[in-house]
């Protein structure tokens, strides 16, 4: 089985601020990893993912994140924190097997403050 | 590129009676998902399409929720009879054809069913 770990309901920053939002997870295999965004009342928009190769990927809207394969984790960051970041963020999980079935983590809420 | 369509997008029923959602993906997209989203929790999925032919239905309550994407395109999930725990936003998904290829999932904005 696969699961996926958002620690933090929470994260709050001041803009200008790094941004940070952690995940972890538990998957069978090599991992296929997201991060989507979702804005009140709206779909989940894809941020961006990590497949294989370069540990850090860059993705939408100036956020990377860090493939840890030691310590499982796929966090999220920002180097610099718009209070338009504010939204609520999700970590996914799938296994490189065929099939593209996503586990997602519970969320995070960002709020960055002016 | 216009998103992934969906409607309605707020719906409230009281428990026992049944309601449809529809969904139409993205032009190309082979691959279609249904999700139930609770207040305060991470989209969980119902039932993945591949075509026209049902690829994960392990979380679909078969009892009381159905799926159909007959012509490959469109879909439309149905709950019958509904219950209060069915209060959530439903979301629908789609890709490319999944295959070797390891694509994001695209969202459209969702239905929020309220059930009393």
């Amino acid at each position: 089985a696969q699961s996926v770990a958002q620690p933090e309901d929470q994260v709050k920053v001041a803009e200008g601020n790094p941004l940070t939002v952690k995940c972890t997870y538990s998957v069978s295999g090599n991992p296929y990893l997201f991060w989507y965004v979702q804005y009140p009342n709206r779909g989940l928009q894809f941020l961006l993912k990590y497949i294989t190769g370069d540990n850090l990927v860059k993705g939408s809207y100036g956020f990377e994140a860090e493939f840890n394969k030691s310590q499982t984790s796929f966090h999220l960051k920002k180097p610099s924190a718009l209070v338009s970041d504010s939204a609520l963020y999700f970590c996914a999980v799938r296994r490189e097997a065929a099939g593209n079935k996503l586990t997602f983590g519970g969320g995070t809420r960002v709020l960055v403050k002016p | 590129e216009a998103g992934v369509a969906q409607s309605p997008r707020y719906k409230i029923i009281e428990k026992r009676q049944s309601v449809a959602f529809w969904c139409n993906p993205i032009s190309g997209h082979a691959t279609l998902y249904w999700y139930q989203q609770i207040l305060g929790q991470g989209p969980k999925l119902l039932i993945q399409f591949q075509n026209n032919g049902v690829v994960d239905d392990s979380q679909l309550p078969k009892d009381r929720f159905s799926a159909e994407r007959l012509k490959g395109v469109d879909s439309t999930l149905k709950i019958q009879p509904a219950k209060l725990e069915d209060s959530a936003v439903y979301l629908c998904a789609s890709s490319h054809r999944d295959g070797m290829t390891y694509n994001e999932q695209f969202f459209g904005p969702g239905t929020r069913l309220t059930v009393l």
